[in-house]
């Protein structure tokens, strides 16, 4: 079935250091990618997403391009701040399903330190 | 901004108990869906549904959950005879169901503790 391999964590970082969370996919169709990410004792947020080969989502300063010759998704940002400790979660969902399940990585939890 | 919201957000029951984990998909969505995380581990899909029926539902998802849409606002899951393996953090989320990329927005979570 289809899944979804992050990169071990925790991930210790400095304040303006640059980041880079590793993801890659195993479909058997051509889904759709996300990132989400989960805030100390909160729920899970809609970080990006991609929807078809060369796409590039970004918000907040993170960026993940979608490689389909590599089926990868990796998540990246220029200069990380304290704020942005979190656990980062890369999905996948079939894109032309409706109503189909996220597939979601273990989740790989980032640490920023001033 | 419209939001999912879960009630409660923290549920301690005893083992053999019935509990029910009620959300409120945002207003406008057509899917909504379970998950769960057991603490430390990945979020696992429970189920999906449409239309007033089950969508998809994944093998963790057995006779024991149950979900239903008892009005026009709230969506339930219900797990009838607790166990102890069933700690873990529930979340809703929900979708448009009509843009390509079918995004799911999630509530915050109810952890739900089996003691």
């Amino acid at each position: 079935g289809d899944s979804v391999t992050q990169m071990e964590g925790p991930v210790t970082l400095s304040e303006e250091a640059f980041l880079t969370i590793n993801c890659t996919y195993t479909a058997t169709g051509y889904p759709s990618l996300f990132w989400y990410v989960q805030y100390p004792g909160e729920g899970l947020q809609l970080l990006l997403k991609a929807t078809k080969a060369d796409d590039k989502g970004s918000n907040k300063g993170f960026e993940a391009t979608y490689r389909k010759e590599t089926t990868s998704f990796h998540l990246e940002k220029g200069s990380v701040q304290v704020s942005d400790s979190a656990v980062y979660f890369c999905a996948l969902s079939d894109r032309k399903k409706a109503g189909t399940a996220l597939i979601f990585g273990k989740g790989t939890t980032l640490s920023v330190s001033s | 901004e419209p939001e999912v919201t879960q009630t409660p957000s923290h549920q301690v029951t005893q083992m053999g108990q019935e509990v029910i984990l009620r959300c409120v998909p945002i207003s406008n969505h057509l899917y909504f869906y379970w998950y769960r995380q057991i603490l430390g581990q990945k979020v696992e899909f429970l189920v999906s549904f449409y239309n007033n029926e089950i969508s998809e539902k994944s093998e963790i998802f057995d006779d024991q959950f149950s979900v239903e849409r008892p009005d026009g606002s709230n969506f339930t899951l219900k797990i009838r005879s607790t166990k102890l393996e069933d700690s873990a953090m529930y979340f809703c989320a929900s979708s448009e169901g009509v843009r390509v990329a079918y995004e799911q927005y999630f509530g915050p979570g109810t952890r739900l503790t089996v003691t």
